[in-house]
């Protein structure tokens, strides 16, 4: 069964640096989204991608946050200057179309920013 | 986005089934009933999701209110498996999930 992957499966990085996680959603879906599990708080959205643009995010996902799909494949989260706050797990998610309202999850990535 | 309240923990014997409710009292016309589930160190797992008629599929049931102000997830025979916290969700459907706190379900063997 198709599924939606993630690497890595954990990142650790140093406050201010920049970090890419990344996202390989199943072949064919349409629709893009990052959210973020701080530990022991709620999943959280960040933003949905749709068409090559952000359809929608959230107030977490400052100037900070930045989405791209370089390629047919991939669908990259990068934040520019990480906080020690930005330490969660990140979540990935594709959908297949418009008519289909199921979002398939990754398994995450931990970041860790010390 | 409408609001859902759902118990925070319960508790069920393996292989008997299992009822998880969820209130909605303030549900739109167009919101959809999501349900989704998370075992421990994993993703977010999609279940089950319905507008009006109960619903089936090979992981659970969805029983939905006739005036949609709640509905009750069911897993027929809990396996060890199913431990997980699941979250009901109402959105319109196309757009981003708004995850609750969830009811985290325990199967005792």
């Amino acid at each position: 069964e198709p599924e939606v992957t993630q690497t890595p499966s954990h990142q650790v990085t140093q406050m201010g640096q920049e970090v890419i996680l990344r996202c390989v959603p199943i072949s064919n879906h349409l629709y893009f989204y990052w959210y973020r599990q701080i530990l022991g708080q709620k999943v959280e959205f960040l933003v949905s991608f749709y068409n090559n643009e952000i359809s929608e995010k959230s107030e977490i996902f400052d100037d900070q946050f930045s989405v791209e799909r370089p390629d047919g494949s991939n669908f990259t989260l990068k934040i520019r200057s990480t906080k020690l706050e930005d330490s969660a797990m990140y979540f990935c998610a594709s959908r297949p179309d418009r008519y289909s309202y199921e979002q398939y999850f990754g398994p995450g990535t931990r970041l860790t920013v010390t | 986005d409408a609001k859902t309240t759902q118990p925070n923990s319960m508790e069920s014997n393996e292989e008997e089934p299992v009822h998880l409710p969820c209130n909605h009292s303030t549900i739109s016309g167009t919101d959809y009933i999501h349900w989704y589930r998370q075992l421990p160190s994993q993703g977010p797992e999609y279940v089950i999701h319905g507008l009006t008629s109960n619903v089936n599929n090979r992981m659970a049931s969805l029983a939905i209110a006739e005036d949609r102000k709640s509905s009750t997830l069911i897993l027929h025979r809990a396996t060890l498996r199913d431990a997980a916290v699941y979250y009901c969700i109402l959105n319109f459907g196309n757009e981003k999930l708004t995850f609750g706190t969830g009811t985290r379900l325990t199967i005792i063997p």
